[in-house]
């Protein structure tokens, strides 16, 4: 199994621009998420999934788009890049309904020019 | 009243010494809580997990304890090796199965 796999793993977009940030993951989990994690801080939930065609919002949604047409993918889109939005991107899953540990991806980082 | 650990965002202890990391929590509904540990240009990787019902559990030279009428998490590290430095996070899951990170702790061991 490959586990969570996230692409790109770097990019730089120039202000305005739109991309997409794919995740797949290989283990069924139900649930899967978004964070970001900014310079000296903590993970903050984008967007989260408990089930194919379920999304719902986290902490910071604002400036990103997500859908769940399938269990194994997760893709975040940012509508027109932000400097703000400059981060790392963490992509996680786990099972639904058994409580258990987040399996994340390896990071993406992405930088707004 | 009762003492609590304060959270603090970085953490220096001497190899060999015991670690203990803080973590306060937001949501009385949430039902189970994870630490994980970030290295260096990773992503986080769990240590131990421990559920609402619960107020202690012990795993390999580590223990988390649960205070739940103060919202409090913390974690201890028994016997700290120079790998043991990382950035530690409390994550909280409510019955929803959404999951929230608290601030990290940045742990240096210094030989």
């Amino acid at each position: 199994n490959a586990g969570v796999t996230q692409t790109p793993k770097f990019q730089v977009l120039k202000t305005g621009q739109s991309m997409t940030l794919q995740c797949a993951q290989d283990m069924n989990h139900e649930y899967m998420s978004w964070y970001r994690q900014d310079p000296g801080m903590g993970l903050r939930l984008i967007h989260y999934s408990v089930g194919a065609g379920i999304t719902d919002q986290g902490e910071v949604p604002n400036g990103y788009n997500v859908s769940r047409s399938t269990t194994e993918d997760f893709p975040l889109r940012l509508l027109s890049a932000a400097p703000s939005q400059t981060s790392v991107y963490f992509c996680a899953s786990r099972q639904k309904l058994v409580p258990g540990e987040l399996f994340f991806g390896e990071g993406s980082r992405l930088t707004v020019l | 009243g009762e003492s609590v650990g304060l959270h603090l965002p970085t953490l220096s202890v001497q190899e060999g010494d015991n670690s203990i990391i803080n973590c306060a929590y937001s949501n009385s509904a949430s039902d189970y809580f994870i630490w994980y540990k970030q290295e260096s240009g990773k992503g986080p990787q769990f240590i131990i997990d421990i559920r609402s019902n619960m107020d202690k559990r012990q795993g390999q030279r580590v223990t988390v304890l649960l205070n739940k009428t103060v919202k409090h998490l913390s974690l201890q590290i028994a016997a700290t090796q120079p790998g043991d430095s990382a950035v530690y996070f409390c994550a909280e899951t409510t019955n929803a199965g959404k999951s929230t990170f608290g601030d990290g702790t940045t742990l240096t061991v210094k030989p």
